[in-house]
């Protein structure tokens, strides 16, 4: 059974760093792109990037190139996501996703994982 | 970036009804586009690819359609646990985005 199983919610304070997780499982890890979608409260979706846990290709959303690092381990099956110095603004929910690039073009975001609720707050 | 606008952003529909949500794009995406279901405090749930392909699963009252830059996504008979937030998405080329949402509630 496919899985994407992301770690849990987290209350930071601003200018504190934090790093998350999602841990795949069921599947081939490292054939398959991981991207971050970010959900702000009541609001909607928002693509922040994708890495390639093959070769550790990223892409990131010029919205958020510079404010956060995606990086993956693939000998633990792990992508994460990090930030260095929280806002109030990054509170939100953030899910993790995989997609796949095949011969016939991409196969996006049929797996996700379960979302993780950062919040932020002094 | 490529906008990706749904309308209408929310709708009321009765039990049975044929409900129909639309998305257009800024730029031709070829047919790179899906349509996924959330429903509150859950993760989005693939309904549709590649414009119309049907995600294992997902009932056959789900249909898609479109082409270019205008898409449509049709609910044939809405049962009550079709109310939820859909939402588009493009994937031709990076940054991938979203519509802003189409909730469907119960009239």
């Amino acid at each position: 059974e496919v899985q994407l199983v992301q770690s849990g919610a987290e209350v930071k304070k601003p200018g504190e760093s934090l790093k998350i997780s999602c841990k795949g499982s069921g599947y081939s890890f490292t054939s398959y792109w991981i991207a971050w979608v970010r959900q702000m409260p009541e609001k909607g979706l928002e693509w922040m990037g994708t890495i390639y846990p093959g070769d550790s290709d990223t892409r990131y959303s010029p919205s958020f190139q510079g404010q956060v690092t995606i990086s993956v381990d693939k000998s633990i099956s792990t992508a994460y996501l990090q930030w260095s110095s929280l806002k109030a603004s990054d509170t939100a929910t953030y899910f993790c996703a995989r997609q796949l690039w095949t011969t016939s073009g991409w196969n996006p975001f049929d797996y996700w994982g379960q979302g993780a609720l950062v919040t932020v707050s002094s | 970036d490529i906008q990706m606008t749904q309308s209408p952003s929310s709708l009321s529909a009765s039990v049975g009804d044929r409900v129909t949500i639309t998305c257009r794009a800024s730029q031709g995406v070829g047919d790179d586009l899906g349509w996924y279901q959330q429903k509150p405090g859950k993760a989005p749930k693939r309904l549709i690819y590649a414009t119309s392909r049907l995600q294992s699963g997902v009932p056959s009252r789900f249909s898609g359609s479109g082409s270019g830059t205008e898409f449509t996504l049709t609910i044939s008979s809405v049962q009550p646990e079709d109310f939820a937030t859909y939402y588009c998405l493009q994937y031709i080329s990076y940054p991938w985005t979203f519509g802003q949402g189409t909730k469907v509630e119960i009239k």
